[in-house]
């Protein structure tokens, strides 16, 4: 079946840098993908979503880059902060369902 | 709050037993999922249903099941409850069944086996 591989599983950056999580996904005939955040003992919840028709966008410090030649997505996260520190879900849609990649924790050090 | 209820928030329980998790969707969502999450792992699709029916199936036991009633919550039957059952059970909607809708997640039920 289609997948999404998610890397790094875990991160640690230190506060004020940048981070970056990437994934692929394998159906071509996909067009959305979100990002979700999860804070510890929390829903998750959407940062950001791209659709194939846009290669990039931006909301404030965070960012989505989108190459669907290669199939991959990435989520940037400029000058981290201590309440970026979660786990990071991306998806990509396949046959009307989101299909989840495992997750990255990201840890921000002090 | 995203606008999505589950209830109960906490359930502890035995083995060999059922449980009924309740949700209710976002006002104007047609389309309710169940996700499993064990402790440190990602998110587990089980099943979506939309409008009343069942619409995709991911990993979801033989002992599972769930259904949408016409008011649009709910319920998932966990039966024969194992150990490995222990987990955090989401549900989450959106207004569509594209696969391209922001779904919003309610806050989770906790499930501890005994």
């Amino acid at each position: 079946g289609e997948n999404v591989e998610q890397h790094p599983s875990t991160l640690s950056v230190q506060e004020g840098d940048s981070a970056v999580i990437k994934c692929t996904y394998s159906d071509s005939a996909s067009n959305y993908f979100p990002w979700y955040k999860q804070e510890l003992g929390k829903r998750p919840q959407l940062i950001i979503d791209i659709r194939s028709n846009v290669g990039e966008k931006k909301d404030q410090r965070i960012a989505v880059t989108l190459n669907k030649t290669a199939k991959h997505f990435s989520l940037h996260i400029t000058e981290t902060q201590p309440e970026d520190s979660a786990v990071y879900f991306c998806a990509a849609d396949s046959n009307y369902q989101l299909i989840w990649g495992a997750g990255t924790k990201l840890i921000i050090k002090p | 709050d995203s606008g999505v209820t589950q209830t109960p928030k906490h359930l502890i329980t035995a083995t060999g037993q059922r449980v009924t998790l309740r949700c209710s969707p976002r006002s104007g969502d047609l389309s309710v999922y169940w996700y499993q999450q064990s402790l440190d792992q990602g998110l587990q699709f089980l099943i979506q249903y939309y409008n009343g029916e069942e619409r995709a199936k991911g990993n979801i036991l033989e002992r599972f099941s769930a259904q949408q009633f016409p008011d649009l919550h709910s319920e998932l039957n966990l039966s024969s409850l194992e150990l490995g059952d222990s987990a955090l059970y989401f549900c989450a909607s959106s207004v569509g069944t594209s696969g391209r809708e922001t779904q919003y997640f309610g806050p989770g039920t906790r499930l501890l086996v005994l």
